[in-house]
């Protein structure tokens, strides 16, 4: 079994639809949280970025961890066409030699 | 450009030729790591570098693969006698330890084909 696991998808939704990207793990050390976006042949770029358990928003991307059963969501509102890309959820033991553990990646298709 | 950047970006080589790419992070970060990507895959850690002391490997990077950060401001991955396996994207991260702030920053990546 992966340290994280996450749904490769693809997920295609209409324009404006609210996205919901997710991801579970296996390691309790994991305190940090992260969703990288990557467009094709790109880069990982950061999105949000999370300690231990809660929501945070930013604009229309909002993240939630739930370190008690050991879950991650993204939620992106309004979605729009230039949000198409591959959406990583990444891990941190701060403890460890702070190293990221990616998910596979999620691939979601914006259809205007 | 202030960003994490990598050369070359795209690398084609032939099987038992050796490699070798750079990443230049950004300038005051002091924390540096190498990351491999392959086709529907999430990156998977390679080494990193705390300044020029490279801390840690994983079981992933074989004896054909080393990396350097002389000076603890650049650094390269070197490939030796490439396989077709070794074709994947090589991501090169940087980030400021040391504070409260976690956040790796990824550069472009360099592209390996390996025919």
């Amino acid at each position: 079994q992966k340290e994280v696991e996450q749904d490769p998808g693809p997920l295609s939704v209409p324009e404006g639809a609210i996205v919901s990207l997710n991801c579970t793990y296996s390691n309790s050390a994991f305190q940090y949280f992260m969703w990288y976006r990557q467009y094709s042949r790109k880069g990982p770029e950061l999105l949000m970025y999370t300690y231990s358990s809660g929501n945070k928003e930013d604009g229309r991307f909002t993240a939630q961890v739930d370190k008690s059963s050991k879950y991650i969501s993204l939620f992106i509102r309004d979605s729009q066409p230039s949000d198409s890309a591959t959406y990583l959820c990444a891990m941190e033991d701060p403890f460890g030699n702070e190293k990221l553990t990616f998910g596979t990646g999620t691939r979601l298709t914006i259809i205007p | 450009d202030t960003g994490v950047s990598q050369n070359p970006r795209h690398k084609i080589t032939k099987r038992g030729q050796n490699v070798t790419f750079r990443c230049d992070p950004i300038s005051e970060h002091n924390r540096l790591y190498w990351y491999r990507q392959t086709l529907g895959q999430g990156p998977e850690f390679l080494t990193y570098f705390q300044n020029e002391a490279q801390l840690e490997k994983s079981r992933l990077l074989s004896d054909r693969f080393s990396a350097e950060r002389p000076k603890g401001s650049f650094s390269t991955l070197e490939i030796q006698r490439t396989e077709q396996g070794d074709s994947a994207m090589y991501l090169c991260a940087s980030t400021l330890s040391g504070g409260f702030s976690y956040e790796q920053y990824f550069g472009p990546g360099t592209r390996l084909t390996v025919t």
